[in-house]
């Protein structure tokens, strides 16, 4: 069955330090989606993706967030100067179809800034 | 906004005990209302869905059905297993720019004992 992968699992980062985390989406779909979960929080939406540009962006997403589709698999998450506040569970997500389609999600980054 | 609220956790139960999760939502329009788990090490999968007052999502032995009236989306189960250990989470969706993006609320784990 295909799925949504994430790398890594787990990054350790000091503050200040620059992060990319990787998701691969499910090969024929065209959103793609990053949220978020600081622990004991809600899941939170962050950014949107479609045609190669950002479609939906939160007041989370500001500019130390970007995300890119470099070549065509990967959607990279790109963290620029990380704070003690990013640490948090980073999902990818996918969907083939806008309005009725699944939200096929990956099992998560865990990033912990010191 | 658009929000949801779901019941603290954790939910401890006994092996074939009956399982309700509360979750009710505050949005305009008409959202589409769904639930996912997450078992342990694993993504957020969808477990069930409703598009519209009055359907009822049902996958797995799990039910919830969509009470515009009362604003709710409960999920119940008849007699819980222990697999069935993991966090749900109660989420809406209604069109945006984005395609669907989700507001999910807090999560709510499910311990089942023997």
């Amino acid at each position: 069955e295909p799925e949504v992968t994430q790398t890594p699992s787990h990054q350790v980062t000091q503050m200040g330090q620059e992060v990319i985390l990787r998701c691969v989406p499910i090969s024929n779909h065209l959103y793609f989606y990053w949220y978020r979960q600081i622990l004991g929080q809600k899941v939170e939406f962050l950014v949107s993706f479609y045609n190669n540009e950002i479609s939906e962006k939160s007041e989370i997403f500001d500019d130390q967030f970007s995300v890119e589709r470099p070549d065509g698999s990967n959607f990279t998450l790109k963290i620029r100067s990380t704070k003690l506040e990013d640490s948090a569970m980073y999902f990818c997500a996918s969907r083939g179809d806008a309005n009725t389609g699944e939200l096929f999600f990956g099992e998560g980054s865990r990033l912990t800034v010191l | 906004g658009d929000s949801v609220t779901q019941m603290e956790g954790p939910v401890t139960l006994s092996e074939e005990a009956f399982l309700t999760i509360n979750c009710t939502y505050t949005a305009t329009g008409y959202p589409s209302l769904f639930w996912y788990v997450q078992y342990p090490g694993e993504g957020l999968q969808l477990l069930l869905k409703a598009t519209k007052a009055d359907d009822k999502g049902s996958n797995k032995g799990f039910e919830a059905t969509y009470r515009k009236e009362t604003t709710s989306f409960h999920l119940e189960k008849g007699s819980v297993q222990v697999s069935d250990s993991a966090v749900y989470f109660c989420a809406l969706s209604k069109l945006t720019g984005g395609g669907n993006k989700l507001t999910f609320g807090t999560g709510t784990q499910l311990k089942v004992e023997l």
